[in-house]
């Protein structure tokens, strides 16, 4: 067990929806960081947040958002659905930088249909 | 290199047997190189951070080395057991994304067989 929950764990949603998926890091961790793993490709990052500020963006679709609020538990808000979506989305947390070991937390599979 | 490279994508391995795998990655602009394991079902697990030319580090029988001058690390498994089988990660941290983006490899699958 990382410390690190992700709620819900499968999710089951139609093309066009809106979902929500819910992480809370480690006690201390500051940094809070998505990742996606779709079936054909390897982990990519998505965001990162620090201490509730954005602190960099990767390959995350407009469609996409997130928030870390001031408890530092963080949401992903996927919108307008499509089937390529469906993957499964890692949150990971670390005290900060590069040089901290990141914790990942048990992901949510995500399935549009 | 471009991106991170991990050879071999998969290996099979007989118990008690050792083993290891390569994660190239590029030399220039290096910051940080991470490993993880992943076993089905669950979340990757954090092995080790690697920041200098030259580290090495051991968890059990399991160990890295790292070369940021020509742009590899190995991870070593010494005396395999059926419960190391899993998908080794590595990922690159860039000078240039230091606040922590990894950059994942593909991933050596790892089946140990009795």
């Amino acid at each position: 067990d990382s410390g690190v929950t992700q709620t819900p764990k499968h999710l089951i949603t139609a093309t066009g929806q809106r979902v929500t998926l819910r992480c809370s890091p480690r006690s201390g961790d500051l940094s809070v960081y998505w990742y996606q793993q779709s079936l054909d490709q390897g982990l990519q990052f998505l965001i990162q947040y620090y201490n509730g500020e954005e602190r960099a963006k990767g390959n995350i679709l407009e469609r996409f958002s997130a928030q870390q609020f001031p408890d530092l538990h963080s949401e992903l808000n996927l919108s307008s659905l499509e089937l390529g979506d469906s993957a499964l989305y890692f949150c990971a947390s670390s005290v900060d930088g590069g040089r901290e070991t990141q914790y990942f937390g048990p992901g949510t599979r995500l399935l549009v249909l | 290199i471009l991106n991170v490279e991990q050879s071999p994508q998969s290996l099979h391995v007989q118990e008690g047997d050792s083993t290891n795998f390569t994660c190239s990655f590029p030399s220039s602009n290096f910051y940080a190189l991470h490993w993880y394991r992943w076993e089905t079902a669950k979340s990757p697990e954090a092995l080790f951070v690697m920041t200098l030319n030259g580290d090495e580090k051991k968890k059990g029988r399991i160990s890295a080395t790292l070369n940021t001058k020509e742009g590899y690390s190995y991870l070593y498994i010494k005396g395999s057991q059926p419960e190391d089988s899993a998908t080794y990660l590595c990922a690159f941290i860039r000078i240039t994304d230091s606040w922590g983006k990894l950059q994942f490899g593909a991933g050596t699958q790892v089946v140990v067989t009795p």
